[in-house]
């Protein structure tokens, strides 16, 4: 399958803990990338390389796998995390491909 | 720091070719992995395609045949090059840039230019 399958919308108060999930066939052999969007802005890179987190993005944002599927974990949530998040991969046959995406509401 | 910017017509007809072009300020083309993605009104994110190094290309399946990236080293430039487009095809199309060795990290984005196909 070519799909990566994100609940479409999560929600959380502000210092729990929101975990948005990404499954996919091929996820167990390719790595999986993040990205947040707010309203009217590009994307930004959270997450690589499943759990890697680029410089200036704060620790509260984190990655894990398991098989076909992983997770984006922001702990301590806060209101400017508010966003939608996409997952990123690449399919079985080598082509990449995104998430449909996860709205996140910060209540 | 590396910047990118888009351009293009802002509004195509059908069955037309659309071309943008991303600008590279900041810095090179060199060895990274450039791409296109888009993004229709209220929707998600598409991949369309990417190059790296004027001789590796990939594209979207979907897209294959209507679509290509040129390149143009000389301008710091590349471009998106998609024909017979239909009003599928209006969305926000950004240009963006890998994580150097990790092609699928897409690093450095544009803001992304709205494309319409309206006759």
């Amino acid at each position: 399958s070519s799909e990566l399958t994100q609940p479409p919308s999560v929600s959380a108060s502000p210092g729990q803990t929101a975990r948005i999930t990404c499954s996919g066939d091929a996820l167990s052999r390719h790595f999986t990338y993040w990205y947040q969007q707010k309203p009217g802005r590009a994307p930004m890179l959270v997450i690589f390389k499943d759990t890697e987190r680029p410089s200036g993005i704060p620790e509260r944002f984190s990655g894990s796998s398991s098989g076909t599927t992983v997770t984006l974990t922001i702990s301590g949530v806060q209101a400017e995390d508010e966003a939608d998040y996409y997952c990123h991969s690449t399919d079985l046959s080598g082509a990449w491909v995104f998430g449909g995406g996860t709205k996140l509401t910060v209540l | 720091q590396v910047q990118l910017q888009e351009s293009g017509p802002g509004l195509v007809k059908p069955s037309e070719t659309l071309s943008l072009t991303c600008t590279v300020s900041g810095g090179s083309i060199g060895d990274y992995y450039w791409s296109w993605i888009r993004q229709p009104p209220g929707k998600g994110l598409e991949w369309i395609g990417y190059f790296y190094h004027n001789d590796i290309t990939a594209y979207n399946p979907s897209l294959n045949s209507r679509v290509a990236i040129p390149v143009d080293t000389s301008q710091n430039q590349f471009s998106l090059i998609l024909r017979s487009v239909t009003a599928a095809d209006s969305a926000v199309y950004f240009c963006a840039r890998s994580r150097i060795g990790d092609p699928p990290a897409l690093h450095v984005w544009g803001q992304g230019i709205m494309i319409s196909v309206s006759s």
